[in-house]
Protein backbone atom coordinates (compact mmCIF):
# COMPACT_ATOMS: atom_id res chain seq x y z
CA UNK A 1 0.00 0.00 0.00
CA UNK A 2 1.21 3.62 -0.47
CA UNK A 3 2.23 5.23 2.89
CA UNK A 4 1.19 8.84 3.47
CA UNK A 5 3.10 11.32 5.68
CA UNK A 6 2.15 14.99 6.99
CA UNK A 7 4.04 16.96 8.69
CA UNK A 8 3.69 18.79 10.94
CA UNK A 9 1.40 16.58 13.01
CA UNK A 10 0.33 20.06 15.40
CA UNK A 11 0.65 23.61 13.95
CA UNK A 12 -0.26 26.22 16.27
CA UNK A 13 -0.66 29.50 14.33
CA UNK A 14 -2.87 32.86 14.93
CA UNK A 15 -5.65 34.37 12.88
CA UNK A 16 -4.40 35.88 9.60
CA UNK A 17 -1.41 33.90 9.80
CA UNK A 18 -0.20 32.26 6.43
CA UNK A 19 0.02 28.32 6.88
CA UNK A 20 1.32 25.19 4.92
CA UNK A 21 1.04 21.85 5.48
CA UNK A 22 2.41 19.29 3.65
CA UNK A 23 2.09 15.65 2.10
CA UNK A 24 4.62 12.78 1.29
CA UNK A 25 3.82 10.02 -0.56
CA UNK A 26 5.78 6.37 -0.37
CA UNK A 27 5.56 6.02 -4.38
CA UNK A 28 4.43 8.60 -7.11
CA UNK A 29 1.04 9.31 -6.66
CA UNK A 30 1.01 12.11 -10.05
CA UNK A 31 -1.52 14.39 -9.25
CA UNK A 32 -4.68 12.17 -7.77
CA UNK A 33 -4.25 13.79 -4.66
CA UNK A 34 -7.00 15.34 -2.40
CA UNK A 35 -7.09 17.11 1.02
CA UNK A 36 -10.18 17.45 3.77
CA UNK A 37 -10.87 19.59 6.70
CA UNK A 38 -12.47 17.46 10.10
CA UNK A 39 -13.74 19.81 12.43
CA UNK A 40 -13.86 17.90 15.96
CA UNK A 41 -17.76 15.25 15.83
CA UNK A 42 -18.34 16.03 12.77
CA UNK A 43 -17.54 13.98 9.46
CA UNK A 44 -14.83 15.22 7.12
CA UNK A 45 -15.17 17.74 4.38
CA UNK A 46 -13.43 17.95 0.88
CA UNK A 47 -11.61 20.81 0.57
CA UNK A 48 -9.00 20.36 -2.64
CA UNK A 49 -9.01 17.53 -4.96
CA UNK A 50 -6.60 16.47 -8.00
CA UNK A 51 -3.79 18.34 -6.12
CA UNK A 52 -4.62 21.96 -6.91
CA UNK A 53 -8.54 21.98 -7.41
CA UNK A 54 -10.77 23.89 -5.73
CA UNK A 55 -13.97 22.27 -4.47
CA UNK A 56 -17.29 24.33 -5.20
CA UNK A 57 -18.06 26.31 -2.25
CA UNK A 58 -14.85 25.85 -0.22
CA UNK A 59 -13.02 29.56 0.27
CA UNK A 60 -10.27 30.49 -1.92
CA UNK A 61 -7.96 31.27 0.80
CA UNK A 62 -7.61 27.36 0.87
CA UNK A 63 -4.61 26.10 -2.05
CA UNK A 64 -3.26 23.11 -2.96
CA UNK A 65 -0.03 22.10 -5.05
CA UNK A 66 2.48 19.40 -6.00
CA UNK A 67 2.99 16.43 -7.88
CA UNK A 68 4.60 12.71 -7.37
CA UNK A 69 5.59 12.53 -4.18
CA UNK A 70 5.45 16.02 -2.34
CA UNK A 71 2.27 18.05 -2.23
CA UNK A 72 1.37 20.80 0.01
CA UNK A 73 -1.93 22.52 1.26
CA UNK A 74 -1.96 26.16 2.25
CA UNK A 75 -4.12 28.93 3.91
CA UNK A 76 -3.20 32.16 2.77
CA UNK A 77 -4.82 34.63 5.84
CA UNK A 78 -6.20 31.44 8.40
CA UNK A 79 -9.28 32.32 9.61
CA UNK A 80 -11.39 30.91 13.46
CA UNK A 81 -13.00 28.53 11.23
CA UNK A 82 -10.35 27.39 9.58
CA UNK A 83 -9.09 25.74 13.42
CA UNK A 84 -9.09 22.12 12.21
CA UNK A 85 -7.35 18.41 11.34
CA UNK A 86 -6.78 18.68 7.87
CA UNK A 87 -5.91 15.37 6.20
CA UNK A 88 -4.33 14.35 2.77
CA UNK A 89 -5.65 11.07 1.12
CA UNK A 90 -4.17 9.19 -1.96
CA UNK A 91 -6.54 7.87 -4.89
CA UNK A 92 -4.21 6.48 -7.43
CA UNK A 93 -4.86 2.91 -6.07
CA UNK A 94 -7.73 1.18 -4.99
CA UNK A 95 -6.55 0.58 -1.37
CA UNK A 96 -6.89 4.62 -0.95
CA UNK A 97 -5.10 5.62 2.10
CA UNK A 98 -4.55 8.52 3.78
CA UNK A 99 -2.20 10.83 6.08
CA UNK A 100 -2.23 10.64 9.72
CA UNK A 101 -3.48 14.26 9.73
CA UNK A 102 -2.08 17.91 11.32
CA UNK A 103 -3.96 19.92 13.72
CA UNK A 104 -4.08 23.24 13.18
CA UNK A 105 -4.99 25.24 16.60
CA UNK A 106 -4.66 28.31 18.20
CA UNK B 1 -28.64 18.16 -2.31
CA UNK B 2 -26.95 15.25 -1.96
CA UNK B 3 -27.44 13.58 1.29
CA UNK B 4 -25.83 9.61 3.07
CA UNK B 5 -27.32 8.18 6.26
CA UNK B 6 -25.68 5.76 8.02
CA UNK B 7 -27.33 3.43 10.47
CA UNK B 8 -26.69 0.63 12.09
CA UNK B 9 -23.92 0.57 14.60
CA UNK B 10 -23.80 -0.05 18.51
CA UNK B 11 -22.26 -2.05 20.67
CA UNK B 12 -21.43 -5.72 19.80
CA UNK B 13 -18.94 -8.21 21.69
CA UNK B 14 -16.09 -9.59 20.11
CA UNK B 15 -16.61 -12.36 17.72
CA UNK B 16 -20.22 -10.84 17.01
CA UNK B 17 -21.94 -9.69 13.60
CA UNK B 18 -23.08 -6.28 12.55
CA UNK B 19 -24.90 -4.86 9.35
CA UNK B 20 -24.45 -1.41 8.62
CA UNK B 21 -26.52 0.42 6.31
CA UNK B 22 -26.45 3.85 4.38
CA UNK B 23 -29.13 5.25 2.46
CA UNK B 24 -28.19 7.81 -0.29
CA UNK B 25 -30.25 10.39 -1.58
CA UNK B 26 -30.10 13.63 -3.87
CA UNK B 27 -27.79 11.61 -6.66
CA UNK B 28 -28.33 8.77 -9.09
CA UNK B 29 -26.57 6.08 -6.91
CA UNK B 30 -26.22 3.47 -9.32
CA UNK B 31 -23.69 5.50 -11.23
CA UNK B 32 -21.14 6.15 -8.59
CA UNK B 33 -18.78 4.00 -6.17
CA UNK B 34 -18.91 4.01 -2.30
CA UNK B 35 -17.06 3.24 0.08
CA UNK B 36 -16.94 3.38 4.22
CA UNK B 37 -14.30 4.78 6.02
CA UNK B 38 -13.65 4.44 9.77
CA UNK B 39 -12.21 6.69 12.55
CA UNK B 40 -11.06 4.67 15.64
CA UNK B 41 -11.57 7.51 18.92
CA UNK B 42 -9.26 9.85 18.57
CA UNK B 43 -7.11 8.44 15.70
CA UNK B 44 -7.55 9.52 11.64
CA UNK B 45 -8.97 8.24 9.00
CA UNK B 46 -9.04 4.40 7.36
CA UNK B 47 -10.70 3.28 4.61
CA UNK B 48 -12.29 0.48 4.63
CA UNK B 49 -14.10 -1.12 1.50
CA UNK B 50 -15.23 0.40 -1.40
CA UNK B 51 -17.91 -0.87 -4.03
CA UNK B 52 -18.69 -0.28 -7.88
CA UNK B 53 -21.73 1.24 -9.09
CA UNK B 54 -23.03 -1.31 -10.54
CA UNK B 55 -22.21 -3.57 -7.52
CA UNK B 56 -19.34 -5.81 -9.55
CA UNK B 57 -16.22 -4.61 -8.28
CA UNK B 58 -15.31 -4.73 -4.42
CA UNK B 59 -12.48 -3.90 -2.49
CA UNK B 60 -11.05 -4.12 1.18
CA UNK B 61 -8.68 -3.17 3.24
CA UNK B 62 -6.38 -6.26 4.22
CA UNK B 63 -7.18 -5.60 7.98
CA UNK B 64 -10.82 -6.61 7.18
CA UNK B 65 -10.94 -9.02 3.75
CA UNK B 66 -12.59 -12.31 4.57
CA UNK B 67 -14.19 -10.61 7.97
CA UNK B 68 -16.56 -7.63 6.13
CA UNK B 69 -18.94 -7.68 3.19
CA UNK B 70 -19.79 -4.78 1.50
CA UNK B 71 -22.85 -4.53 -0.98
CA UNK B 72 -25.41 -2.25 -2.52
CA UNK B 73 -28.97 -2.24 -3.40
CA UNK B 74 -29.23 -0.13 -6.44
CA UNK B 75 -33.18 -0.35 -6.16
CA UNK B 76 -33.01 1.09 -2.99
CA UNK B 77 -30.03 3.21 -3.13
CA UNK B 78 -28.73 1.59 -0.25
CA UNK B 79 -25.27 0.80 0.88
CA UNK B 80 -24.27 -2.23 3.11
CA UNK B 81 -21.41 -3.25 5.57
CA UNK B 82 -21.52 -6.67 6.64
CA UNK B 83 -19.14 -6.94 9.48
CA UNK B 84 -17.97 -10.69 10.73
CA UNK B 85 -16.01 -11.73 13.34
CA UNK B 86 -15.71 -8.26 14.70
CA UNK B 87 -12.89 -7.39 16.81
CA UNK B 88 -11.47 -4.49 19.64
CA UNK B 89 -9.66 -3.04 17.50
CA UNK B 90 -13.21 -2.65 14.54
CA UNK B 91 -14.41 -0.30 17.72
CA UNK B 92 -14.36 3.28 15.22
CA UNK B 93 -17.11 5.71 14.01
CA UNK B 94 -18.09 4.22 10.53
CA UNK B 95 -18.85 7.03 7.30
CA UNK B 96 -20.38 6.13 4.62
CA UNK B 97 -18.81 8.05 1.82
CA UNK B 98 -19.28 8.56 -1.97
CA UNK B 99 -17.15 8.98 -4.46
CA UNK B 100 -16.71 11.24 -7.15
CA UNK B 101 -17.17 8.11 -10.13
CA UNK B 102 -17.75 4.59 -10.89
CA UNK B 103 -13.78 3.50 -10.80
CA UNK B 104 -12.82 2.83 -7.00
CA UNK B 105 -10.27 4.86 -7.38
CA UNK B 106 -11.72 8.00 -6.60
CA UNK B 107 -12.00 10.80 -3.78
CA UNK B 108 -14.42 10.77 -1.36
CA UNK B 109 -17.07 14.23 -2.35
CA UNK B 110 -20.01 13.77 0.17
CA UNK B 111 -19.78 11.77 3.73
CA UNK B 112 -22.05 10.93 6.01
CA UNK B 113 -22.65 11.75 10.04
CA UNK B 114 -21.06 8.23 10.63
CA UNK B 115 -22.38 5.85 12.92
CA UNK B 116 -20.35 4.58 16.35
CA UNK B 117 -19.19 1.01 16.18
CA UNK B 118 -18.14 -0.20 19.79
CA UNK B 119 -16.87 -4.01 20.38
CA UNK B 120 -16.26 -4.94 23.74
CA UNK B 121 -17.10 -7.60 26.38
Amino acid sequence: DIQMTQSPSTLSASVGDKVTITCRASQSISSWLAWYQQKPGKAPKLLIYKSSSLESGVPSRFSGGGSGTEFTLTISSLQPDDFATYYCQQYTSYSRTFGQGTKVEI
Amino acid sequence: EVQVVESGGGLVQPGESLRLSCAASGFTFSTYAMSWVRQAPGKGLEWVSGVSGNGGSTSYVDSVKGRFTISRDNSRNTLYLQMNSLRAEDTAIYYCAKEDGSSLRDYFDYWGQGTLVTVSS
